[in-house]
Formats: C-alpha cells, structure tokens, sequence
C-alpha cells in the first residue's frame, strides 16, 4: 500500500553535529513537506519540496522524486532542534490532497 | 506563526460528551484540512473542505462532522465521545484544494476525554 517510511526512528547529537534524516515513499508525489513539532506540539513548516534541493539556514532538503526519497540535513545542531521530525506527501493517485505523514524521527540534541 | 488560528488551544471533556474546535485559516485560503495525531495512529487525515464544500474524506468517524462556513472559518464536531478519542487536532489550510499547494498548520487543539 501507499506508505511513507522515515529513518532513522531516534537520533540524539550533541550539540554542533550534523545529521540526516530520510524519508521514503512508495509512489510519485506532487506535494512532499517536512516538518519539525516541537516540545509544545506544534507542527512547524520547514520545506516544501516535492523535487530538487532548498536551503534555509542550517537545514537543507533534497528530494529525488523519480527514486522515492527525500533527505533533510540539520547542520551545527543546537538543542532548538529537538523535537520529532515529520515527513508528509501527497500522493499522485490519493484522495484529493491529503498528506500522508510518517511515523517520524524524534531528535534529542544534548549539550 | 502560520497564521492558521485554531481554538481553543485544550479542551478536558468527560466520556459522552460533544465538543466543538474551530479553525481560521490563513487569509486568502480557501482549502481547509483536519488532521488528528494521536499515540497509537499518529497524524491522520480526517477531512478536507474547499471553498464551503466537502472535498476529501479520510478515516473520521461517523460520531465526527465538520463544516466550513462562508466566511471560510471551519468547526469539528465530536460527538459521543471516547476515552480513545483523546488526542491533538490540527487545522491546517492551504490556497486551493489540489494536492500541489503547501499545507500550514495552526498550533492544535488538545483534547482529553476523561
């Protein structure tokens, strides 16, 4: 079936490492976003790109949509940075635009 | 801020019980989604309306409705409630309703049934 499969499930750094989180999928997508929830809950944007690369300070994200996985890099991490990090797509063949998320990767970056 | 309003920020209600959250989606958006995220399903589509009319429907319960009024705002109703249906409720919105906009989330509304 439709899936979207993240690793790794945990991941702690200390602070000022670097690291990178996958996500794959198992059909074409038109939509493919990553998000960052912090310790609150809330879902926080952090790109939309459902093909080829963007930056945005220390995060960067790359999707290579012909071969199902998208990749996001968190340079010089800070503690910030903790929280669970989502994956979500909308498939080509879905219901309407729903997003499918990910089980996501919960980062804990420690001093 | 996505500018995606959602109210109110926790709701503790009793098994049985009917509650009501409401979404403001971002100006300009005519595209209105829930999304419940609980421990056991995680982040799961419920509901998608476009411009006052129902879109999409994912896994909500017949227990469940929504709406989304003229003025674009939106409400979720649960009904009969259940310990099981303790959980954070986003709204999220986006231009139009196809599935190549960028979705924004507002902060959720945390429920828990007691």
């Amino acid at each position: 079936g439709i899936q979207v499969e993240q690793s790794p499930p945990d991941l702690i750094l200390q602070e000022g490492a670097n690291s990178t989180l996958r996500c794959n999928f198992s059909d074409s997508v038109n939509n493919l976003q990553w998000f960052h929830q912090n310790p609150w809950g809330q879902l926080i944007n952090l790109f939309y790109i459902p093909s080829g690369t963007k930056q945005n300070g220390r995060l960067s994200a790359t999707t290579v949509a012909t071969e199902r996985y998208s990749l996001l890099y968190i340079s010089s991490s800070q503690t910030t940075d903790s929280g669970v990090y989502f994956c979500a797509v909308a498939f080509l063949t879905g219901t309407a635009s729903k997003l499918t998320f990910g089980t996501g990767t919960r980062l804990q970056v420690t001093l | 801020d996505s500018g995606v309003t959602q109210t109110p920020k926790h709701l503790i209600t009793a098994t049985g019980q009917r509650v009501t959250l409401r979404c403001s989606p971002r100006s300009g958006d005519l595209s209105v989604y829930w999304y419940q995220q609980s421990l056991d399903q995680g982040l799961q589509f419920l509901i998608q309306y476009y411009n006052g009319e129902e879109r999409a429907k994912g896994n909500i319960l017949e227990r469940f409705s929504a709406q989304q009024f003229p003025d674009l705002h939106s409400e979720l109703n649960l009904s009969s409630l259940e310990l099981g249906d303790s959980a954070l409720y986003f709204c999220a919105s986006s231009v139009v309703a196809n599935s190549y906009n960028e979705q924004f989330f507002g902060p959720g509304t945390r429920l828990t049934v007691l």
